[in-house]
């Protein structure tokens, strides 16, 4: 299994310029979130999803927005970049219960994003 | 609203010696935590997951333990080496989420 793996893993864009970052698991996992990581900060969330078709807001999700159309694939998508946004971003994956319980969360390797 | 606190932010230690970081929540409906190891420019690497109705959980050198009640989490390195050196990340799991602490930056001397 080759996990989670995100693609690309560093990108310069420029004020105003859009992008998608690309995550995708193979371990058949239902729920698969994007996470952004700041300087000497722990991970805040931007948006999951718990399943194909469903996605829900995070903590800070504006400036983004996530599709999941097949259980692999979670891509997030930059519009109208902002140099507030400059931040490496983490795609993570698990399988959770009904009753909401997470287990062991897999993350990809992070894409390195400078909005200048 | 679940707020999770690691103190210190910053910790060395000499090679050899035990030591332990501490990981605080305010919200005790957790379904479980999570102790996590990011190495720098690199990912997370998940260290030990312990279920709300555990009370630690051990993997090699590394124990972590969780006591609800207080809303506190530690984990404990025994005989650190320079190859711990790393940070270390807390994450508490609600609903599906996890909330992370700002990690403790642990650097061990040879």
């Amino acid at each position: 299994n080759a996990g989670v793996t995100q693609t690309p893993k560093f990108r310069i864009l420029k004020i105003g310029q859009s992008m998608t970052l690309q995550c995708a698991q193979d371990m058949n996992h239902n729920y698969m979130y994007w996470y952004r990581q700041d300087p000497g900060m722990g991970l805040k969330l931007i948006y999951y999803s718990v399943g194909a078709g469903i996605t829900d807001k995070g903590e800070v999700p504006n400036g983004y927005n996530v599709s999941r159309s097949t259980t692999e694939d979670f891509p997030l998508r930059l519009e109208l970049a902002a140099p507030s946004q400059t931040s490496v971003y983490f795609c993570a994956s698990s399988f959770t219960s009904r009753q909401g319980g997470s287990y062991e969360q897999y993350f990809g390797p992070g894409t390195r994003l400078t909005v200048t | 609203k679940q707020e999770v606190t690691q103190i210190p932010a910053a910790l060395s230690v000499p090679e050899g010696e035990n030591l332990v970081l501490n990981c605080s929540f305010t919200d005790s409906a957790i379904y479980n935590l999570q102790w996590f190891r990011q190495d720098p420019g690199k990912g997370l690497t998940s260290l030990l997951l312990i279920q709300s109705s555990q009370r630690e959980q051990t993997s090699g050198r590394l124990n972590a333990s969780l006591d609800k009640s207080s809303g506190r989490s530690t984990l404990y390195i025994a005989a650190s080496q320079p190859g711990d050196s790393a940070t270390y990340l807390c994450a508490t799991s609600q609903g599906g989420k996890l909330i992370f602490g700002q990690g403790t930056e642990l650097s061990v001397k040879p």
